[in-house]
C-alpha cells in the first residue's frame, strides 16, 4: 500500500513559466510535509515543507499547499529555471514515525 | 559543516556475498536513516537509528541490517546478495529523531551492482 504518490513521473515546462508538481496521500495521521530535490550522481536535498496545521508555505519561488480535505500537496515554482529540472520527491512524516517518501516527478525545464 | 558521507561510492559484489556500507552523519546530528532507491521507485525506507537503537524498521527481509555507533556513524549491512539488491542505498541524518519535523540530509549513495 503507497502511502505517498505522484501520479506523474515526469513534467516540462518552459523557462519562466509555473511548475506545479502534485502528490496525493492516504494517511490522514501523517502531520509534516517535505519536498525534495535530487539531481544525477547526487543524494537528495531538502527544499520546503509545511505542517499539517498549515495550507501554505512560501519560500522565494517556491511554494507548497497543503489541502488536507483532499489529502493533495503540491509544489509551485514560479518563475522556473534549467536549474530547476531534477527529480522531485514528495515525503509525508508520521509524528515520531519515519519518512515515506513518493516515487518521484522528473522536472524537465526548457529554455 | 561537512555534508553526510557514505562510501563506498560504487561497489560491485556477486550473488550470495555479503556487503556493508558505511554513513557518516553531519556533525551533531544523532538520528541516521536508511533509504534504497530502485530504478522507477521512490525512496524505500530500510531502518533509522538514534542514539545507537533502531526506531524504526522497513518491510525488508531480515537479510537486511544496521547498526550505530556511539559517534552516531553507522554501517547497513546485506547478507547473501541477490540481483534485486542492485540499488542506489541512500544514507541520511537528522538532528532530532524521525517524526519531529526535522528534514534529512541525505549523502549522495552508494551504488550497489549485484551481478
Amino acid at each position: 500500500d503507497q502511502q505517498v504518490k505522484q501520479n506523474s513521473p515526469s513534467l516540462s515546462v518552459q523557462e519562466g513559466r509555473i511548475s506545479i508538481l502534485n502528490c496525493d496521500y492516504t494517511n490522514s495521521m501523517f502531520d509534516y510535509f517535505l519536498w525534495y530535490k535530487k539531481y544525477p550522481a547526487e543524494g537528495p536535498t531538502f527544499l520546503i515543507s509545511i505542517s499539517s496545521i498549515k495550507d501554505k508555505n512560501e519560500d522565494g519561488r517556491f511554494t507548497v499547499f497543503l489541502n488536507k480535505s483532499a489529502k493533495h500537496l503540491s509544489l509551485h515554482i514560479v518563475p522556473s529555471q534549467p536549474g530547476d529540472s531534477a527529480v522531485y520527491f514528495c515525503a509525508a512524516q508520521l509524528p515520531a514515525g519515519k519518512s515515506t517518501f513518493g516515487d518521484g516527478t522528473t522536472l524537465t525545464v526548457k529554455p | 559543516k561537512a555534508g553526510v558521507t557514505q562510501t563506498p561510492r560504487y561497489l560491485i559484489k556477486t550473488r550470495g556475498q555479503q556487503v556493508t556500507l558505511s554513513c557518516s552523519p553531519i556533525s551533531g546530528h544523532r538520528s541516521v536513516s536508511w533509504y534504497q532507491q530502485t530504478p522507477g521507485q521512490g525512496l524505500q525506507f530500510l531502518f533509522e537509528y538514534f542514539s545507537e537503537t533502531q526506531r524504526n524498521k522497513g518491510n525488508f527481509p531480515g537479510r537486511f541490517s544496521g547498526r550505530q555507533f556511539s559517534n552516531s556513524r553507522s554501517e547497513m549491512n546485506v547478507s547473501t546478495l541477490e540481483l534485486g539488491d542492485s540499488a542506489l542505498y541512500l544514507c541520511a541524518s537528522s538532528l532530532e529523531p524521525g517524526g519531529s519535523h526535522s528534514p534529512l540530509h541525505f549523502g549522495n549513495g552508494t551504488r550497489l551492482t549485484v551481478t
